[in-house]
């Protein structure tokens, strides 16, 4: 099966700053199959970019993706405080579909 | 709306077998070209996906499960069911049950599922 690894595990951002969180696959991915889900305490995962670039509903435009291959990406190009969360990324380019072990990325 | 609500029994002994209820409305568990799958997600936040039955009715599911997994539906209460036996302490997390088509839209609240004596 794919493993996808994300990095950092753990970071901080201030206001206003730009972040980029990374997936590593451990085989090639189709970028049609590749999505990132946001996750709050308490709360179920969230659908939040499909297909590697398109942002699911209501996703604020500060957020973007992009990748190929084995290596994929999301950036939030000004950092909010209501982006505090944990970030996973998500493969169904090959069976089984697996997930990576998430960012939580916090507010300083 | 779209909504999934997963019920259980919380609590198992180990070596028995839980039963997950997923209980779907705002849509037909037979709608085309949907997955209706289980997730579930373990103390320290590792998700896995645990298999789907497809609005057809075909079932697929994560070969590390396969041996020891059953998803079965019932179209006339639009509900669909988990059951995973010989549950040791390592089963314990978070069962989620969502819809999938174009990743994975719709998710449950969750229900926690503790194995232990």
């Amino acid at each position: 099966q794919i493993v996808l690894t994300q990095s950092p595990a753990i970071m901080s951002a201030s206001p206003g700053e730009k972040v980029t969180l990374t997936c590593s696959a451990s085989s090639s991915v189709s970028s049609s199959y590749l999505y990132w889900y946001q996750q709050k305490p308490g709360s179920s995962p969230k659908l939040w970019i499909y297909s590697t670039s398109n942002l699911a509903s209501g996703v604020p435009a500060r957020f973007s993706g992009s990748g190929s291959g084995t290596s994929y990406s999301l950036t939030i190009s000004s950092m909010e405080a209501e982006d505090a969360a944990s970030y996973f990324c998500h493969q169904w380019s090959s069976y089984p579909p697996t997930f990576g072990g998430g960012t939580k990325l916090e507010i300083k | 709306d779209v909504q999934l609500q997963e019920s259980g029994p919380g609590l198992v002994k180990p070596s028995q077998t839980v039963s997950l209820t997923c209980t779907v409305t705002g849509i037909s568990i037979t709608t085309g070209n949907y997955r209706w799958s289980w997730i579930r997600q373990f103390p320290g936040n590792k998700l896995e996906w645990i298999g789907y039955i497809y609005y057809s009715g075909t079932i697929t599911y994560n070969p590390s499960l396969t041996s020891r997994t059953t998803i079965t539906r019932d179209t006339s209460k639009n509900q669909f069911f988990l059951e995973m036996n010989s549950l040791t302490a390592e089963d314990t997390a978070t069962y989620y049950c969502a819809r999938e088509m174009v990743g994975i839209d719709y998710w449950g609240q969750g229900t926690t599922l503790t194995v232990s004596s």
